[in-house]
């Protein structure tokens, strides 16, 4: 069975400064990975995907996401934060059974403080 | 196009008491999804719904849960009886097909006290 990590529940970080969500993950064959965010009293937003190809995968607002299948992570980064990033991060892996269900994180809290 | 709606966004209820969350998917989407976030613990499958049919429920925890998705339109997520354990936020998702990512709803915030 596949699994997600977020080994950090809250990252600090000054606005203006790079930001890194770490992800890592555990899956037999090739890994489906997602980034999504949840922003006070919103849903889950859909931030980015890699399915095949670059390692490094550009989303929204300007965050991108680099895959290391040699380290099985999908980090989540930044290289500028905003106060209005601060949010709820959820990285994913889709089943690989065929099916299209999602394993989540238990998410990394990310505060941007000016 | 409209979103994944969801209702109600909060509900209280007493323990032993039934609730009904409501989920109005994508129009035209025939895939639909639940899952559940318990506070502090990741979001959990808890099962998916082709048009009408579930496709697989292999997340639900237990028959106090019944999913139901009449005319493969709306679906609907009743806990009867509510345990103080079902309290968490239930996030609805669909697709249009199986697709890599889908569109969650905004979710329901349930209390069971």
């Amino acid at each position: 069975a596949q699994s997600v990590a977020q080994p950090e529940d809250q990252v600090n970080v000054a606005e203006g400064n790079p930001l890194t969500v770490k992800c890592t993950y555990s899956v037999s064959g090739n890994p489906y990975l997602f980034w999504y965010v949840q922003y006070p009293n919103r849903g889950l937003q859909f931030l980015l995907k890699y399915i095949t190809g670059d390692n490094l995968v550009k989303g929204s607002y300007g965050f991108e996401a680099e895959f290391n299948k040699s380290q099985t992570s999908f980090h989540l980064k930044k290289p500028s934060a905003l106060v209005s990033d601060s949010a709820l991060y959820f990285c994913a892996v889709r089943d690989t059974g065929g099916g299209n269900k999602l394993t989540f994180g238990t998410g990394t809290q990310l505060k941007v403080e000016l | 196009e409209a979103g994944v709606t969801q209702f109600p966004s909060h509900s209280v209820i007493e323990k032993g008491q039934t609730v009904t969350l409501r989920c109005d998917p994508i129009s035209g989407h025939d895939n639909l999804y639940w899952y559940r976030r318990v506070m502090g613990k990741e979001i959990k499958f808890l099962l998916h719904f082709v048009k009408e049919s579930k496709q697989d429920e292999s997340g639900m925890p237990n028959n106090r849960f019944l999913a139901e998705r009449t005319g493969g339109t709306y679906s609907t997520l009743k806990v009867q009886p509510a345990e103080l354990e079902d309290s968490g936020v239930y996030f609805c998702a669909s697709s249009q097909d199986r697709t890599y990512g889908y569109t969650f709803g905004s979710g329901t915030r349930l209390t069971v006290v």
